[in-house]
């Protein structure tokens, strides 16, 4: 069964510092991974998706993710954050293709503070 | 395109009410979903369609119930609403041959049941 941590809830961070949001899984076969982007009162947006090519992943806004196997990891990072990437993020596992569900970790807020 | 489009956008209910909730989405998607965000929990999968007349259950189906006529809506009903089912709803898409994770939001749906 496939299974998603994000270590820390709440994150914050001072505009123009580096970013990570961490995120663990556990999956029994060569996972899909998924960041996703909440702003306040919307949807989810696709941030970034890893799906088993380059290890380092670049998505929308400056943020990227590197897939390290070895630690199960999928950590998400920005150089340095702006105002305006405040949000929720969510990380999120599939296995394999076709109608298997994805699943979601509980999400880490993230602050920026001027 | 106006993408994946839901109503109501927030709605009170009291508790044995029942109601539904509406997904329509425009872009020929055959796969839809009904997700339910709570604080904490990150997204959990309602009830889901791979296309027209057919539909599955998700991670959590109890007290509800989907069925989806035309490739557009998949609309998600309460038969008996309960305080338990107060939260964020969200309607999900994407197109064939993508990866489960690559998935187009609605706005969300805020269900209160009293």
């Amino acid at each position: 069964a496939q299974s998603v941590t994000q270590l820390g809830s709440h994150v914050s961070v001072s505009e123009g510092a580096l970013v990570l949001l961490r995120c663990n899984y556990s999956s029994s076969v060569p996972p899909y991974l998924f960041w996703y982007v909440q702003y306040p009162n919307q949807g989810l947006q696709l941030l970034l998706k890893y799906t088993s090519a380059a290890t380092l992943v670049k998505g929308i806004n400056g943020f990227e993710a590197e897939f390290k196997k070895s630690e199960t990891s999928f950590h998400l990072t920005k150089p340095s954050a702006h105002m305006s990437d405040a949000a929720e993020y969510f990380c999120a596992v599939s296995e394999g293709t076709g109608r298997r569900a994805l699943t979601f970790g509980s999400g880490t807020r993230l602050q920026v503070q001027p | 395109n106006a993408g994946v489009t839901q109503t109501p956008k927030f709605q009170v209910l009291k508790t044995g009410q029942s109601m539904t909730l509406q997904c329509a989405q425009d872009m020929n998607h055959e796969y839809m979903s009904w997700y339910r965000q709570d604080p904490g929990m990150g997204l959990r999968l309602i009830h889901y369609s791979v296309g027209a007349g057919i539909t599955d259950q998700g991670e959590v189906p109890n007290g509800y119930n989907v069925s989806r006529s035309t490739t557009e809506d998949f609309p998600l009903r309460l038969l008996s609403a309960a305080p338990s089912q107060t939260s964020v709803y969200f309607c999900a898409s994407r197109s064939p041959g993508t990866s489960p994770g690559e998935l187009f939001f609605g706005e969300g749906s805020r269900l209160t049941v009293l």
